[in-house]
């Protein structure tokens, strides 16, 4: 399985564009990389998804380089509610196992 | 449709109590997980399953059983309930991991005292 890291933590003020980065350095050529959002208790919420380049949706932006062995997800003009943990998974493309690591927890302040 | 439904939302067990958690999902997912979250912490792979029948073990699966007897249901089993497994459950399906999403139910908060 994919071994991810990221930050433990991350402040940013309402308004701001905040980028958590994760590192997969031994990512494999079938591997996608997933991004999710958690609430205090609640389940995680699916992101975004992407296996190269750049990928964006309503609510994100996920920048993957040439190399693969990292991604940042981009969240434009952070508000209070964007405040969760989230969690960069690899997605192993021959496994079905799915495994979430430590997460970042972001905390936007006012 | 209501996606996954877990059951029960709580619960409070003694020691050496046995129980099942309730997962159930209308999507026709083939793919189905357990987890476990401790308190700050994120989230641990109990059990998986990948279609009615089929069922392996995650990173933790020590004092529990899981089963799949059809594609919508997938119960996990806590066989004599320690304080270690005082945790908050989630059950999730996906249609295809890979290229798709997790869906995720609401959690079941187990105490055992």
């Amino acid at each position: 399985l994919a071994k991810t890291t990221q930050p433990i933590s991350m402040d940013s003020y309402e308004g701001q564009e905040v980028n958590i980065t994760c590192s997969h350095n031994n990512i494999a050529t079938n591997d996608y990389i997933t991004w999710y959002q958690q609430f205090p208790s609640q389940g995680p919420r699916f992101i975004i998804q992407g296996y190269k380049t750049k990928v964006t949706n309503e609510v994100a932006s996920l920048f993957i380089p040439a190399d693969r062995k990292s991604s940042t997800l981009s969240l434009p003009r952070v508000s209070l509610s964007d405040t969760a943990v989230y969690y960069c998974l690899v997605v192993r493309g021959s496994a079905r196992q799915l495994t979430f690591g430590s997460g970042t927890q972001l905390t936007v302040l006012p | 449709n209501a996606g996954v439904t877990q059951t029960p939302k709580f619960r409070i067990l003694k020691i050496g109590q046995s129980m099942t958690l309730q997962c159930t999902q209308d999507m026709n997912h083939n793919y189905m997980y357990w987890y476990r979250q401790d308190p700050g912490m994120g989230l641990k792979l109990i059990y998986y399953s990948v279609g009615a029948g089929i069922t392996d073990k995650g990173e933790v699966p020590n004092g529990y059983n899981v089963s799949r007897s059809t594609t919508e249901d997938f119960p996990l089993r806590l066989e004599l309930a320690a304080p270690s497994q005082t945790s908050v459950y989630f059950c999730a399906s996906s249609y295809e991991p890979r290229g798709g999403e997790l869906f995720f139910g609401e959690g079941s908060r187990l105490t055992v005292l």
